[in-house]
């Protein structure tokens, strides 16, 4: 069974610059969400699609958004980027009850 | 105060012992409590759920839950080098996949030979 796919792994921005990313859950996984990672901040929750609706909104502010698609992939996009934002961001697959299942990760650096 | 707590460590066992991590959370209302496990440079993975009071055992690895109290811990027995990582506590306030779980900033293990 495939896992988690994010995409891309690496990417290096500058300041201002605008990124998407890309996540394609576990096939049957219909609920996936976003968080990013950092070593001061931990995991911290971006939100959450559910059949493609935006169903859970964590405490960022509107530069970061996101979508999901009739087939359960799923994009963020981060416009007008800040130093502050240089993360791991992660992609999490879920059937729904409980047990997430965390992509790989695409590592922003900001610069 | 953070919605859920943990003790950064790194907390250092030497192998063969019993590592202790332990998970403290500010909502009385949380009802599921999952461990993670993090390998530097690799992503969470799930180790445990538990959802009632008291011990719940998989292994190597129990999870004891004290809803009075508001604290979950991992108590991880004969230690390896290979549980060296990062475990993460995370709660939820519901059972269902709408709730989404909040974590904390993780305990650093260290187990050494």
């Amino acid at each position: 069974k495939a896992g988690v796919t994010q995409t891309p792994r690496y990417l290096i921005k500058t300041r201002g610059q605008q990124v998407t990313l890309s996540c394609s859950p576990i096939s049957g996984h219909r609920s996936v969400s976003w968080y990013q990672q950092t070593p001061g901040q931990g995991l911290q929750f971006l939100f959450e699609y559910f059949s493609e609706t935006q169903r859970n909104k964590g405490n960022f502010p509107g530069r970061f958004s996101g979508r999901q698609f009739s087939n359960s992939r799923s994009e963020m996009n981060v416009s007008t980027l800040e130093l502050g934002d240089s993360a791991l961001y992660l992609c999490v697959s879920s059937f729904g009850t409980g047990e997430l299942f965390f992509g790989e990760g695409s590592r922003l650096t900001v610069l | 105060q953070k919605e859920v707590e943990q003790n950064s460590g790194p907390l250092s066992v030497p192998e063969g012992a019993i590592a202790s991590l332990n998970c403290t959370y500010s909502d009385r209302g949380s009802q599921s409590f999952f461990w993670y496990r993090q390998y530097s440079g690799k992503s969470p993975e799930l180790i445990m759920f538990i959802y009632s009071n008291g011990d719940k055992e998989d292994g190597r690895f129990t999870a004891q839950l004290n809803k009075a109290s508001q604290y979950v811990s991992l108590l991880i027995r004969d230690s390896q080098p290979s549980d060296s990582a990062t475990y993460l506590c995370a709660v939820k306030k519901g059972s269902g996949g709408s709730y989404i779980p909040t974590f904390g900033r993780g305990t650093s293990l260290i187990v050494h030979p």
